[in-house]
């Protein structure tokens, strides 16, 4: 079975631009969740997408967002980026979305911001 | 109340010694605990994972022990390998069904060299 997979792997942008950042999950699972992660702050909650429906958020401002489709593949977005936005961005990806399910991470987006 | 607490920030041990990493939780609805290993260029990679109705639980060279009462958990690897070095995160999730989906709650990481 494919991993989770993530593109790009890299990206550059500047200041007050938005970026797209796309995730596709492991074959047959419906749930996927967005992390940031910084040497600060570690790994932190972004969001989890479940049958195209947003079920949980972390606390992140609103120039975060996403969306999932029917496919259950999945895009963030990040809206007037910040030079605080610089991060490895993870998607994780499971059947349900359930606590004790195992969560499988995909390899990330560096998204550097100038 | 959501946070994990994890130490040491680093630990350096030699090849065959024991690699011990600590976690504290405050959240008492968390259910789950599991343990991640994080390469340069890679993703976090689920390594070994408690309930807290068991209070050890041993997968090859990795031990996680679990005190409920303490609210604690911690990794242990035996024979620590140069192969081993990388990071390392705990984790929690559970609680509320509206707050959990899809939700780990990290600690912050230690950074494992094993020298040969």
């Amino acid at each position: 079975k494919a991993g989770v997979t993530q593109t790009p792997r890299y990206l550059i942008k500047t200041r007050g631009q938005q970026v797209t950042l796309s995730c596709s999950p492991i074959s047959g699972h419906r749930s996927v969740s967005w992390y940031q992660q910084t040497p600060g702050q570690g790994l932190q909650f972004l969001f989890e997408y479940f049958s195209e429906t947003q079920r949980n958020k972390g606390n992140f401002p609103g120039r975060f967002s996403g969306r999932q489709f029917s496919n259950s593949r999945s895009e963030m977005n990040v809206s007037t980026l910040e030079l605080g936005d610089s991060a490895l961005y993870l998607c994780a990806s499971s059947f349900k979305g359930v606590p004790q399910e195992t969560q499988y991470f995909g390899p990330g987006t560096r998204l550097l911001v100038l | 109340q959501q946070q994990v607490k994890q130490s040491p920030q680093s630990l350096i041990v030699q090849k065959g010694g024991i690699s011990i990493i600590n976690c504290a939780y405050e959240n008492t609805a968390f259910d789950y605990f599991p343990w991640y290993q994080q390469f340069p260029g890679k993703g976090p990679a689920l390594l070994i994972a408690i309930r807290p109705d068991v209070s050890e639980k041993k997968e090859g060279r990795f031990t996680i022990s679990f005190n409920k009462s303490a609210k604690q958990f911690s990794l242990h690897i035996m024979d620590s390998q140069p192969g081993d070095s990388a990071t390392y995160f705990c984790a929690a999730s559970g609680g509320g069904r509206g707050t959990s989906y899809g939700k780990l709650t990290f600690g912050q990481g230690t950074i494992l060299t094993v020298h040969p």
